[in-house]
């Protein structure tokens, strides 16, 4: 298995354009992840979803972000508009439902907002 | 709601040397997990060992091992044996089986390994 795929691996952009970070989570999990690692703030959780169904979004930092599972194998995070503080390491992870829960990472991806 | 603490934001070792980082953690359920991953310079999030709360056996891999310590609420990670590339961030975390898989992480302890 190839893991936790996460592109793209570096984003730059400018104030106020949108971002769109994907995800395609292990074959066969059913929980999906997005954190969000901050110097300031350390890993938090922005949303998670169980069988692509949405469970706890409440670390969405607000309106400007959002997520989406169309299906049990992509995920989309989208910032609009981005602004600076939101320049941060975004990554995805995934895991089983059930069983030993352990969530295995993909290699994030890289936000700069100039 | 769980919170996980590490108080010590950097640490530094001697290499063949043994280190032990610190967590904390609060939580008012019985079942639940604990672990440690390791963050190196390329940002991959790693896991480096997993306890069961439910297990009083302290888990082990390789040069890693755990003190877990339930009523104090205590998770520490050993690194026996420390290489280079052991130099890493080290996060403690935590999963409350009652409310999903969410995994709250700690601040994260900075290791280096001196050769």
């Amino acid at each position: 298995d190839a893991g936790v795929i996460q592109s793209p691996r570096h984003e730059v952009t400018e104030m106020g354009q949108e971002v769109t970070l994907r995800c395609k989570p292990i074959s066969g999990h059913n929980s999906l992840f997005w954190y969000r690692q901050t110097m300031m703030r350390g890993l938090e959780l922005l949303i998670y979803f169980n069988n692509n169904v949405p469970i706890d979004d409440s670390g969405m930092p607000e309106d400007r972000f959002s997520a989406k599972m169309p299906n049990a194998s992509f995920s989309t995070l989208k910032i609009q508009p981005s602004e600076p503080r939101d320049s941060a390491v975004y990554f995805c992870a995934s895991s089983l439902l059930a069983g030993a829960n352990v969530l295995t990472f993909g290699a994030g991806s890289r936000l700069t907002v100039l | 709601a769980q919170t996980v603490t590490q108080s010590q934001p950097e640490m530094s070792v001697q290499e063949a040397e043994t280190v032990t980082l610190s967590c904390t953690y609060d939580t008012s359920e019985n079942n639940y997990y604990l672990f440690w991953y390791k963050q190196p310079p390329s940002r991959q999030m790693i896991l480096v060992i997993r306890q069961e709360a439910y297990k009083q056996q302290n888990a082990t891999e390789n040069r890693f091992s755990v003190n877990f310590q339930k009523a104090a609420k205590s998770f520490s990670l050993k690194i026996s044996d420390s290489q280079l590339g052991d130099t890493a961030m080290y996060f403690c975390a935590a999963i409350d089986n009652n409310a999903g898989n969410m995994l709250t992480f700690g601040g994260g302890t900075r290791l280096m390994v001196k050769p």
